[in-house]
C-alpha cells in the first residue's frame, strides 16, 4: 500500500518565520504535489513536481517555494510566513499522468 | 483558466436513499476524472475514477457518468449508509499532471 508521510500533523509558527513542510513517499512515484485545503475552496494546487529537481507552479504559488532533491521527498517552503497562510496542507503523489493521487494525512499549520 | 464546479455544496439524504453529486469542467482537453472521499480528520482517498473514453463506470454502490459534450460528470451513490457521510471531491485532470479539484460536497446520511 502506498504510504505518503508528512512530517507534522500540527505546526504553529510566527509571522515572518521560514517554515518547512516535509513529505516522503515510499512507492517510487514520479509525481508529487502540494495542496492547501480551505473550507469552501476545496484543494488548491500550490506546486507540483514530475521529476527530481523539476517543479511547476500550480494555481497559488505566491509566497511558497518547493524542493525536490530526491525522488521520494518533496518539501514545501514558506519563505516568510504570513497569517493568510494558516491552512491545512496536503501532500500527494502519483505514478504518472491519469493515475490517482495518494495523499498524506495533512499538516495543519497555524501562523500567529 | 481551468475550472471545476461542483454542486451541491451540502447534501443531506435519508439512509437507503440515493445521492447524486454533479461537476462541470471548463477545459475540453481534460481526460481523467477522479472522485475522492474525505472523512472527518482523514486524508482524501480515491473512490472511483473515469477516463474520457468511457461514459460510465460502476463499482458496487458507486457509479460515475461522464458527458464529454456537455463537459460534466456525476457521482451516484445508491443505498446510502451512515458511513458514506463525508466530503466528496470531484477533480479533472488537464494537460498532463495538473489536477483541478471541485470545492467539495459535504454529504450527510441520516440514519
Amino acid at each position: 500500500d502506498v504510504k505518503v508521510t508528512q512530517s507534522s500533523r500540527y505546526l504553529v509558527k510566527r509571522t515572518g518565520e521560514k517554515v518547512f513542510l516535509e513529505c516522503v513517499q515510499d512507492m517510487d512515484h514520479e509525481n508529487m504535489f502540494w495542496y492547501r485545503q480551505d473550507p469552501g475552496l476545496g484543494l488548491r494546487l500550490i506546486y507540483f513536481s514530475y521529476d527530481v529537481k523539476m517543479k511547476e507552479k500550480g494555481d497559488i504559488p505566491e509566497g511558497y517555494s518547493v524542493s525536490r532533491e530526491k525522488k521520494e521527498r518533496f518539501s514545501l517552503i514558506l519563505e516568510s510566513a504570513s497569517t493568510n497562510q494558516t491552512s491545512m496542507y496536503l501532500c500527494a503523489s502519483s505514478t504518472h499522468s491519469n493515475q490517482p493521487q495518494h495523499f498524506g494525512d495533512g499538516t495543519r499549520l497555524s501562523i500567529l | 483558466g481551468e475550472n471545476v464546479e461542483q454542486h451541491p455544496s451540502t447534501l443531506s439524504v435519508q439512509e437507503g436513499d440515493s445521492a447524486v453529486i454533479k461537476c462541470t469542467y471548463s477545459d475540453s482537453a481534460s481526460n481523467y476524472f477522479p472522485w475522492y472521499k474525505q472523512e472527518l480528520g482523514k486524508r482524501p482517498q480515491l473512490i472511483i475514477d473515469i477516463r474520457s473514453n468511457v461514459g460510465e463506470k460502476k463499482d458496487q454502490r458507486i457509479a460515475v457518468t461522464l458527458n464529454k459534450t456537455a463537459k460534466h460528470f456525476s457521482l451516484h451513490i445508491t443505498e446510502t449508509q451512515p458511513e458514506d457521510s463525508a466530503v466528496y471531491f470531484c477533480a479533472g485532470q488537464v494537460a498532463g499532471f495538473k489536477t483541478i479539484f471541485g470545492a467539495g460536497t459535504r454529504l450527510f446520511v441520516k440514519a
